[in-house]
């Protein structure tokens, strides 16, 4: 069964940085696209970024792009997400999912397995 | 970027109700669009993806259909576990949207 462990959460000042992790195990991590989604205290779902399983294509929302860097390594069976530059508004509950993609061949996806995820605090 | 519109933002049931929630896109997504159910503190959890495929492991109460621009998470006699917020995905196009979110709470 597959089960995602995110760390590296915690309390930090407006323009400093940050760098979470995704402990991935339970499956062959690099056969799987993986995203980072965050929620900001008692607001709703945000997607953040993703990485391809492969590790070599990425894209960002952006309200993150040019700040935040996604990664992986797929030897540790873990992602990253290096979180620069960092503002209030980030201030949010991080989480990791796993993508599952049709196998039909349609290109639809969707996330079937999520992290507990790991609260970042921006704050002066 | 694709805006996901659910109705109504919350809602007030009772034990053994039939309720739906429905979400709108503002531009054309075929059927990607997936539900997932939020219990409070915990992560989401994916109950419908393709629109009206029901996830392995969850009840057959809660299913999905899309209609047109409109696509309905219905769940057929509510249970105590499921009162909890909900949201809808569209994985059409990047950036991912969601929509903003029903919290289904108790009468």
């Amino acid at each position: 069964q597959a089960q995602l462990v995110e760390s590296g959460g915690g309390g930090v000042q407006p323009g400093r940085s940050l760098r979470l992790s995704c402990a991935a195990s339970g499956f062959i991590f690099n056969n799987y696209d993986m995203h980072w989604v965050r929620q900001a205290p008692g607001k709703g779902l945000e997607w953040v970024a993703v990485i391809w399983s492969d590790g070599n294509t990425e894209y960002y929302a952006d309200s993150v792009k040019g700040r935040f860097t996604i990664s992986r390594d797929n030897f540790k069976n873990t992602m990253y997400l290096q979180m620069n530059s960092l503002r209030v508004e980030d201030t949010a509950v991080y989480f990791c999912a796993r993508q599952w993609e049709d196998i039909t061949g349609t290109g639809m996806y969707w996330f079937d397995s999520w992290g507990q995820g790991t609260l970042v605090t921006v704050s002066s | 970027d694709i805006h996901m519109t659910q109705s109504p933002s919350s809602l007030s049931a009772s034990f053994g109700d039939r309720v739906t929630i429905t979400c709108r896109a503002n531009e054309s997504i075929n059927s990607y669009l997936n539900w997932y159910q939020q219990q409070s503190g915990k992560a989401p959890k994916l109950l419908i993806y393709a629109a009206s495929s029901l996830e392995g492991g969850v009840p057959k109460r809660f299913s999905g259909r899309a209609s047109g621009a409109d696509f309905t998470l219905t769940i057929s006699s509510l249970q105590p576990e499921d009162f909890a917020t909900y949201y809808c995905q569209q994985t059409y196009s990047r950036p991912i949207t969601f929509g903003q979110g029903t919290r289904l709470d108790i009468k």
